[in-house]
């Protein structure tokens, strides 16, 4: 356990419906991480917090998804009108220095 | 974004000396050197990292030669528990707030 939460642990959705992802990070780190990670593969960068402000947004974060930090501590992710492409272990990570992992959230789109 | 190539897959037994080797041949100077260890179902946990030479901590040791251009990360006497998945990464140090690029790892298994 690194300290890092995700909630839920597992999310299965039809496709079209919006869903929700939440991270708590380890509450003196400053910076957060949003990553992607499909089977097979490493984990993708999705998007950067530094305290509330969103620093850095990769170009596979479509319109859809939207990535939130209120008050620079938890953090959510939505992913609306899914597709089956969404399908896929969302992580987040937090740090001061190296990044420490949560154990993700799995996303099973139908 | 230096691009990392490492085996996909290897084998060992316990208690055997495991070296996952990494190759960069487009790091950049300020680049680092990270290992990351995912289990299945788990995020990513950090291992270990460097910049030259060899650095060595309480789970692994990681050998970097001077052109570094390539990496070796050493696990000494392998348990089955470490058995997981192994990522080899460049880029900025740990203090810095980089994105992480993970290759598709080294998917190590230790059999009995």
């Amino acid at each position: 356990d690194t300290g890092v939460s995700q909630d839920p642990r597992h999310k299965i959705t039809k496709r079209g419906q919006n869903v929700t992802f939440r991270c708590d990070p380890i509450s003196e780190h400053n910076r957060l991480y949003w990553y992607r990670q499909t089977l097979g593969q490493g984990p993708e960068f999705l998007t950067y917090f530094q305290n509330e402000a969103q620093l850095e947004k990769s170009r596979l974060l479509s319109d859809r998804f939207s990535a939130e930090r209120p008050k620079g501590s938890f953090s959510t992710l939505e992913i609306q009108r899914t597709e089956q492409g969404d399908s896929a272990m969302y992580l987040c990570a937090s740090s001061p220095s190296e990044q420490f992992f949560g154990p993700g959230t799995r996303l099973t789109v139908l | 974004l230096a691009k990392t190539t490492q085996p996909i897959s290897m084998d060992s037994y316990e208690g055997q000396e495991v070296n996952i080797t990494c190759s960069h041949n487009n790091i950049a100077t300020n680049d680092y050197i990270t290992w990351y260890q995912q289990f299945p179902s788990q995020g990513p946990r950090f291992i270990i990292q460097g910049y030259k030479t060899k650095v060595t901590n309480e789970v692994a040791s990681l050998f970097i030669p001077a052109d570094r251009k390539s990496s070796t990360l050493s696990l000494p006497r392998v348990s089955l528990s470490d058995t997981a998945v192994y990522y080899c990464l460049v880029g900025g140090p740990s203090g810095s707030a980089r994105q992480l690029t993970f290759g598709s790892g080294t998917q190590l298994t230790v059999l009995p």
